[in-house]
């Protein structure tokens, strides 16, 4: 079992949508949990960085982290034409960290 | 802003050349990584660097070396490129001393192909 599973999609909606996407993390100890943009060609970008569980916003960003679950969330709020990208979720605890392969977002005009 | 800079956007290499590959961060991170990342195979670690002069082997080692002389500089070092070693890498920095668990901060990537 990976470390990190997450849906590599393609995930397509249209432009306004509530996005949803997902990971699930097989150690109950992890504790810092992260989302990155990666647009096509460039390399990731961090978008959020939460410890422990909870809930944590920015802008139109939430990320959510279920520990009991061991379930992570970045929800996007009226979606737009600029989040088109690859999200990757990440994880770590200690001195390992591990990435989720990312999941393609598509949000059409 | 942390910024992570990579010498090359783009590079096209010969089979059986030895290809260098730099990365600078400007935020006086202790951590500095190398990762390569292939299409269905997500980011795969090479090496890490947790200090100058520090190296350990990440999850796919062979075929690399890498080099810390300075702080702010990591470099990635293909001995004898190879076609299976056309790919997309990126470089990272952490802060945290004898902690690696810091969130990370990547470079623009080098797409590498190997002719």
């Amino acid at each position: 079992q990976k470390e990190v599973e997450q849906d590599p999609g393609p995930l397509s909606v249209p432009e306004g949508a509530i996005v949803s996407l997902n990971c699930t993390y097989s150690n109950s100890a992890f504790q810092y949990f992260m989302w990155y943009r990666q647009y096509s060609r460039k390399g990731p970008e961090l978008l959020m960085y939460t410890y422990s569980s909870g809930n944590k916003e920015d802008g139109r960003f939430t990320a959510q982290v279920d520990k009991s679950s061991k379930y992570i969330s970045l929800f996007i709020r009226d979606s737009q034409p600029s989040d088109s990208a690859t999200y990757l979720c990440a994880t770590s605890h200690g001195n390992q960290f591990y990435f989720g392969t990312g999941t393609s977002l598509t949000v059409i005009p | 802003d942390v910024k992570v800079t990579q010498s090359s956007r783009y590079l096209v290499k010969r089979t059986g050349e030895k290809v260098f590959l730099e990365c600078v961060q400007d935020m006086d991170h202790e951590n500095m990584f190398w990762y390569r990342q292939d299409p269905g195979l997500g980011l795969r670690l090479i090496y890490f660097s947790y200090d100058v002069k520090m190296k350990e082997k990440g999850d796919i080692p062979e075929g690399y070396s890498v080099s810390r002389e300075k702080k702010e500089r990591f470099s990635l070092i293909l001995e004898s490129a190879s076609t299976n070693q056309t790919s997309m890498y990126l470089c990272a920095s952490s802060s945290g001393t004898g902690f690696l668990g810091a969130e990370q901060y990547f470079g623009p990537g080098t797409r590498l192909t190997v002719t």
